[in-house]
């Protein structure tokens, strides 16, 4: 199964300011997603990654709040925008070339002030 | 009513034990179903894949699939203190093989010495 890096591993944050995170495979895969899990919930879906177009969102997610980028198969960012204590939440990335089950990174722990 | 819904917890048993965690799914058109296991603080690790109808066995783990039921299961057998974990049930909803992922709440399992 591929393996998936994520950076950084946590941060802390101020309230209003936007963070990016980094998502590396390291092979060549069809579909990257991105999670959220707040504190002692499940994984929601954000939003699935595309590679050269924009990113597919779920209901209750939005552009504008967590711009993705893909810019190519093994690659993506999400960035946290106009951060609020609301925010503070672990944010995953995951991937499949297609014919696996997904696999997820170390994710990112994230806190807000 | 949940599109993927778990047992609540937590479920605690003995070491030695067989541990038993269901999860219901809403859409009957699903095709692929996955357990995940998550220690605290880590990201969840891919434990078990089943698509067709029965069992499937691992080791100490068994998965066990009903469509008709729309249940799907995890058994571990010879339960281990290092069994205790959050795990989770993840569905591909409306049919895709190995697209994005819907998660039930988790169920916290505790297995004591």
């Amino acid at each position: 199964s591929a393996v998936i890096s994520q950076k950084p591993s946590r941060d802390i944050c101020q309230r209003g300011t936007s963070l990016t995170i980094q998502c590396q495979v390291d092979s060549q895969v069809t579909m990257m997603f991105w999670y959220r899990q707040q504190p002692g919930q499940s994984l929601t879906l954000i939003a699935t990654a595309n590679q050269g177009s924009e990113a597919t969102y779920e209901s209750g997610f939005v552009i504008d709040k967590f711009p993705i980028s893909r810019p190519n198969l093994t690659f993506s960012t999400l960035t946290v925008s106009n951060m609020s204590p609301e925010d503070s939440s672990i944010y995953l990335c995951s991937a499949t070339d297609g014919d696996q089950p997904q696999h997820f990174g170390d994710g990112t722990r994230l806190s807000i002030l | 009513q949940k599109e993927v819904e778990q047992n609540s917890g937590p479920l605690s048993v003995p070491e030695g034990a067989i541990a038993s965690l269901n999860c219901t799914y809403s859409d009957r058109g699903s095709q692929s179903f996955f357990w995940y296991r998550q220690y605290s603080g880590k990201s969840p690790e891919l434990i078990m894949s089943i698509y067709s109808n029965g069992d499937k066995e691992d080791g100490r783990f068994t998965a066990q699939l009903n469509k008709a039921s729309q249940y799907v299961s995890l058994l571990i057998r010879d339960s281990q203190p290092s069994d205790s974990a959050t795990y989770l049930c993840a569905v591909n909803l409306g049919g895709t093989s190995y697209g994005k992922l819907t998660f039930g709440q988790g169920t916290i399992l505790t297995v004591h010495p």
